[in-house]
Order: structure tokens, then C-alpha cells, then sequence
């Protein structure tokens, strides 16, 4: 079976950096997905990491190790906007198409 | 093009009640997903479209719920007997073949409430 652990709620400063860490376990593996969700929206994708390192986009960067199951989402210069739920997300089994999300975790940025 | 688009918003109906959703994809996009979300979880796989055939469908999928996406365009999703087990955020979610299966574009979701 699959299984993603993150967080459920992190809390930080505006202005400041913080890390969304995301453990998973699958049968197979085809990357690591991020998503950013604000209440009563629709999930958008941010990043995807298929081999180990690190991706960077903008202020968000997605880094992953395959050989510790492991990776993280890291945002910087947080601004309050940034406050949502974010989940990381495989694809669920071999051959799937899908994605298995995580629980999310709710990121509450503070002034 | 605006986006992947869902109607309704929302339904409220009564349990025993059949109900049918709707799901506008990005057009070209020849992907389609129906995932379901409650509230402090993530968006659980329901089915998934390739053009017009249905080639994946997760356990949750109960055969009170039946999908369909006729000419590979539009997709709906219906619901019968609903049970109040069945209230949750409907998603829908597109995807170029081009494009990674891991970059899924989510609609705003249909919000159901069974009473």
C-alpha cells in the first residue's frame, strides 16, 4: 500500500522560511508531487521532483531523496498569501495514473 | 481558456437521492480525473479518463457511483442512493498527455451535502 506522513499544521513568521517535510511509503515510484490548496479552493500544482536534489521555482523550492523516502517542500520570504494547505502526492502504484495524496499540512503565516 | 470547470457548486439533497455532476476539462486535454475531498484530508482517487474510456477506477468507487466522458470531452459524475457518507468536495482534474502525470489541473470541486 501507499502512505505519505507531513505535518498536519506548521506555523511561521512572515518574512521567514519554512520547511513542509513528507515521509512516503509506495510500491513503486514515479516522484514527488506538491500541491498548494487555500480554503474552499481548487489544488494547484507547485513542483515535482522526480530524481534526488533540489528544484527551484520562484520562492518555493521541492527537494527529494529516494534512498530515505524523504522530501520536503521549502518556502521562502513567506508572505501571508502563503497561508494554505499543502500536500505532497505520488502516483499511487505501478502503472497508476492517479496521484495518492498526503493529509496536508495547514501553513498559517503570521505578521 | 479559463480552466478546468465544475457546476454545480453545490447540491444539497436528501439521502436516497440520485445526483450528477459535471466536469468541463481544459480543452485538449484528453486526461480526466474525478477525485473526492472531506474536510482535513487530501483529495481521494476515484476514476480516471483517457479520451473517452475509463481505464482506472479505485475501490471507493462503490457501484452507486458510475462516471462517464461520452465523446472524450466533458465528463459527469453520478451519484445514486446518496448516503450522508457520501458529503464531500467532488474534484475534478485534467491533464495533457504531453504533460506529467504528476501536473494535474483541479477544478474549484462540487460541493455535496447529504442530509
Amino acid at each position: 500500500g501507499q502512505s505519505l506522513e507531513q505535518p498536519s499544521e506548521v506555523t511561521a513568521v512572515e518574512g521567514a522560511i519554512v520547511q513542509i517535510n513528507c515521509t512516503y511509503q509506495t510500491s513503486g515510484f514515479y516522484g514527488l508531487s506538491w500541491y498548494q490548496q487555500h480554503d474552499g479552493g481548487a489544488p494547484t500544482f507547485l513542483s515535482y521532483n522526480a530524481l534526488d536534489g533540489l528544484e527551484e521555482t520562484g520562492r518555493f523550492s521541492s527537494f527529494l531523496s529516494r534512498s530515505d523516502s524523504y522530501g520536503y517542500l521549502l518556502l521562502q520570504e513567506l508572505q501571508m498569501k502563503d497561508s494554505a494547505s499543502y500536500f505532497c502526492a505520488v502516483r499511487d502504484r505501478t502503472g497508476a495514473n492517479n496521484l495518492f495524496f498526503g493529509t496536508g499540512t495547514r501553513l498559517t503565516v503570521i505578521p | 481558456d479559463t480552466g478546468v470547470s465544475q457546476n454545480p457548486r453545490h447540491k444539497i439533497t436528501k439521502r436516497g437521492q440520485n445526483v450528477t455532476f459535471r466536469c468541463d476539462p481544459i480543452s485538449e486535454h484528453n486526461r480526466l480525473y474525478w477525485y473526492r475531498q472531506t474536510l482535513g484530508q487530501g483529495p481521494e482517487f476515484l476514476t480516471y479518463f483517457q479520451n473517452e474510456a475509463q481505464l482506472e477506477k479505485s475501490r471507493l468507487l462503490s457501484d452507486r457511483f458510475s462516471a462517464e466522458r461520452p465523446k472524450g470531452s466533458f465528463s459527469t459524475l453520478e451519484i445514486q442512493r446518496t448516503e450522508q457518507g457520501d458529503s464531500a468536495m467532488y474534484l475534478c482534474a485534467s491533464s495533457s498527455d504531453r504533460g506529467s502525470y504528476n501536473e494535474q489541473f483541479f477544478g474549484p470541486g462540487t460541493r455535496l451535502t447529504v442530509l
